[in-house]
């Protein structure tokens, strides 16, 4: 069965600092790749994706995500962390049945 | 506002109860989902509607009953639930094409559901 990983269960990281947000994939097919951000009692929001193409990925508020795939990864980051970026960020495998990760809380520490 | 609407956004029902749950799209797409996110889980995709097609996961009890009169809207029909029952239940829907699952979901804000 397709899956994804994200091994952390929370990162902390300093206002300023870059920040990394990790997700790993099973290696089956060509893979779709998501990462989606949850505010406190919202909805998710889509904040990019991998289709084809350059590896290297940018999406909304200056996240930007690299696949890797001999390593078969897809993590997500940032050159400067905000406050506002504290958050529970989930990656997505896209397939016929669509397959979350854990998630990872992000705490941006001012 | 992300085009997905959810009504009601909080539910508080008794075990005997029969209620259910709604989610309108706005957005032309033709596949919608129903996730369970409860505290100790991770997302737990629990039916899909797209293209025409329904799909399910074998692990989501008889007690949930999902219903897609058209593309627009998707119901989740819930009868004696258990107090593990109560989670947010997020609806979403996608554009999607028979080559693939390659566009984002847009999701609702959720349902607070709280089973006593």
């Amino acid at each position: 069965a397709q899956s994804v990983a994200q091994p952390e269960d929370q990162v902390n990281v300093a206002e300023g600092n870059p920040l990394t947000v990790k997700c790993t994939y099973s290696v089956s097919g060509n893979p779709y790749l998501f990462w989606y951000v949850q505010y406190p009692n919202r909805g998710l929001q889509f904040l990019l994706k991998y289709i084809t193409g350059d590896n290297l990925v940018k999406g909304s508020y200056g996240f930007e995500a690299e696949f890797n795939k001999s390593q078969t990864s897809f993590h997500l980051k940032k050159p400067s962390a905000l406050v506002s970026d504290s958050a529970l960020y989930f990656c997505l495998r896209g397939s016929y049945i669509p397959t979350f990760g854990r998630g990872t809380s992000l705490i941006v520490h001012p | 506002e992300t085009g997905v609407t959810q009504t009601p956004r909080h539910l508080v029902m008794g075990m005997t109860n029969k209620k259910s749950l709604k989610c309108e799209q706005h957005l032309g797409h033709n596949a919608m989902y129903w996730y369970k996110q409860s505290a100790k889980k991770p997302l737990e995709l629990m039916f899909v509607y797209s293209l025409e097609e329904r799909v399910e996961n074998n692990s989501v009890p008889s007690r949930f009953s999902p219903e897609c009169p058209n593309s627009s809207h998707l119901f989740l029909h819930l009868h004696t639930l258990q107090p593990e029952d109560s989670a947010l239940y997020l609806c979403a829907s996608s554009q999607d094409e028979a080559s693939g699952n390659y566009n984002e979901q847009f999701f609702g804000p959720g349902t607070r559901l709280t089973v006593l």
